[in-house]
């Protein structure tokens, strides 16, 4: 079984420019997390999806981010414009549905590095 | 509110000898509990969690945890460290209330010294 897969790896780009990183869940987990590590801090969570629609996006820095699931599969974080404070590891989960992620397991990518210069 | 605190960002010890490992957190409600582990490369992996019953948990490779609700704590231990075991580890809490986020210490980095 495939695990939770993002893309890119490694994203290096000029402050004022867009960046698109995309996650790919495992199938069948309706639950999608977004989740950010700044370097040498802690990861905090952005936002939750169940299947397309967003459960709680209380953790979006601003409104340059904005994260979509269309058709429940995959999902996107395009960050527009990016700032310099952007840069950190960007992590996505899932976890299957009916399980709540307080109490379930979280199934987490490798995380895309985005550097913002 | 739920938050979490890792002790040493960084954390070196022998081959063969004890690990341990420090989180304290605060919650406002009854919490759950959890390690996750990040080897090189890798995403960040369950290594064990806390939710109800036994407050000692174990997780894979040797690695166990203990509930102390009076500190609060959620320690991560291990008896004899392995060159595989270096990595870096997140404790993490979570509860009922907070609804499905996971709120992350800051890590803390491991190394095993030959």
């Amino acid at each position: 079984e495939a695990g939770v897969t993002q893309f890119p790896s490694h994203s290096v780009i000029e402050k004022g420019q867009t960046v698109t990183l995309r996650c790919d869940p495992i199938s069948g987990h309706d639950n999608l997390y977004w989740y950010r590590r700044v370097m040498g801090k802690e990861i905090k969570f952005l936002l939750h999806f169940v299947k397309e629609s967003k459960q709680d996006e209380s953790g979006m820095p601003n409104n340059r981010f904005l994260a979509e699931r269309t058709g429940g599969t995959y999902s996107t974080l395009k960050v527009q414009p990016a700032e310099l404070e952007d840069s950190g590891v960007y992590f996505c989960a899932s976890s299957p549905p009916g399980i709540t992620g307080a109490t379930g397991e979280l199934f987490f990518g490798e995380g895309s590095r985005l550097t913002v210069l | 509110a739920q938050s979490v605190t890792q002790l040493g960002s960084h954390v070196s010890v022998s081959e063969g000898a004890l690990v341990l490992l420090r989180c304290n957190y605060s919650s406002s409600v009854p919490p759950y509990l959890f390690w996750y582990v990040q080897y090189p490369n890798q995403g960040l992996q369950l290594l064990l969690k806390y939710t109800t019953g036994a407050t000692l948990v174990k997780g894979i490779n040797g690695f166990e945890a203990k509930f102390e609700k009076s500190e609060p704590s959620f320690h991560l231990t291990n008896p004899s460290a392995h060159m595989s075991d270096a990595a870096e580890y997140f404790c993490a809490v979570s509860g009922i209330r907070a609804g499905n986020q996971f709120y992350f210490g800051t890590g803390t980095s491991l190394t095993v010294i030959p």
